[in-house]
C-alpha cells in the first residue's frame, strides 16, 4: 500500500531558479514528515523535517510546507544549485512511531 | 569514520543459499533500523531496535528474515533461503536516544543482494 506518493519520478530546473518537490500521503495518522536526500552509492540523508502542528519549517536554502487538508507537503529548494542534484524521498509516521513510510522518490537535476 | 557502516557493500548469493549482512550504527545511537530498498522505490521498513529490544518486527517480509542486536550495539540482518525476488539494497539506520518520535536517521550506504 502506497501511503506516500512522489507523483513526479524527475524533474530539472536551472541553476538559481525554485525548485519544488511535491509528496502526497493517505494517512491520516501521520504526524511527522521528514525529507531525505540521496546521491547514488550512499545512504538518504536527513534533509529536513516538521510535525503536524506546522505549516512551514525553514533551514536556510529549505523549506517545507504542510497542507493537512490536501494531505500534501512540498520541499522548496531556493536558490537551486548543481550540487542539489540528487534523488529526494518524502518520509511519514505517526507521532511516537518508528515505522516511517517513504516516497518512491523524484530524481532532481539541477543544470548549470 | 563515525557514520552508519554496512558490510559487505556487495553480495552475490545463489537461490537457496543463507545470506547475513552486519550493520555498525554510530556508537552513542540506541535505536537502530532495517530497511530494503527495490529499484524505483524508496526505502521500506522491516524492523527496529531500541538497544538489544527488537520492538517491531512485524514488517520483516517473511518468516525467512531474521535480525538481531543481542548487545546492543551492532545488528545482523539474515536471509534464509534466498529467493530472486529477494534481489535488493538492505539499508541500515541508527539514530539517538531521547527523541520519542522518528527523526533524524542516520543510514549506512547498504548492502546491494543480488540472488541468482
Amino acid at each position: 500500500d502506497q501511503q506516500v506518493k512522489q507523483n513526479s519520478p524527475s524533474l530539472s530546473v536551472q541553476e538559481g531558479r525554485i525548485s519544488i518537490l511535491n509528496c502526497d500521503y493517505t494517512n491520516s495518522m501521520f504526524d511527522y514528515f521528514l525529507w531525505y536526500k540521496k546521491y547514488p552509492a550512499e545512504g538518504p540523508t536527513f534533509l529536513i523535517s516538521i510535525s503536524s502542528i506546522k505549516d512551514k519549517n525553514e533551514d536556510g536554502r529549505f523549506t517545507v510546507f504542510l497542507n493537512k487538508s490536501a494531505k500534501h507537503l512540498s520541499l522548496h529548494i531556493v536558490p537551486s544549485q548543481p550540487g542539489d542534484s540528487a534523488v529526494y524521498f518524502c518520509a511519514a509516521s505517526p507521532y511516537n512511531n518508528n515505522d516511517m513510510r517513504f516516497g518512491a522518490g523524484t530524481r532532481l537535476t539541477v543544470k548549470p | 569514520d563515525t557514520g552508519v557502516s554496512q558490510d559487505p557493500r556487495h553480495k552475490i548469493t545463489k537461490r537457496g543459499q543463507n545470506v547475513t549482512f552486519r550493520c555498525d550504527p554510530i556508537s552513542e545511537h540506541n535505536r537502530l533500523y532495517w530497511y530494503r530498498q527495490t529499484l524505483g522505490q524508496g526505502p521500506e521498513f522491516l524492523t527496529y531496535f531500541q538497544n538489544e529490544a527488537q520492538l517491531e518486527k512485524s514488517r520483516l517480509l517473511s518468516d525467512r528474515f531474521s535480525a538481531e542486536r543481542p548487545k546492543g550495539s551492532f545488528s545482523t540482518l539474515e536471509i534464509q533461503r534466498t529467493e530472486q525476488g529477494d534481489s535488493a539494497m538492505y539499508l541500515c539506520a541508527s539514530s539517538p536516544p531521547g527523541l520519542a518520535s522518528p527523526n533524524e536517521q542516520f543510514f549506512g550506504p547498504g548492502t546491494r543482494l543480488t540472488v541468482l
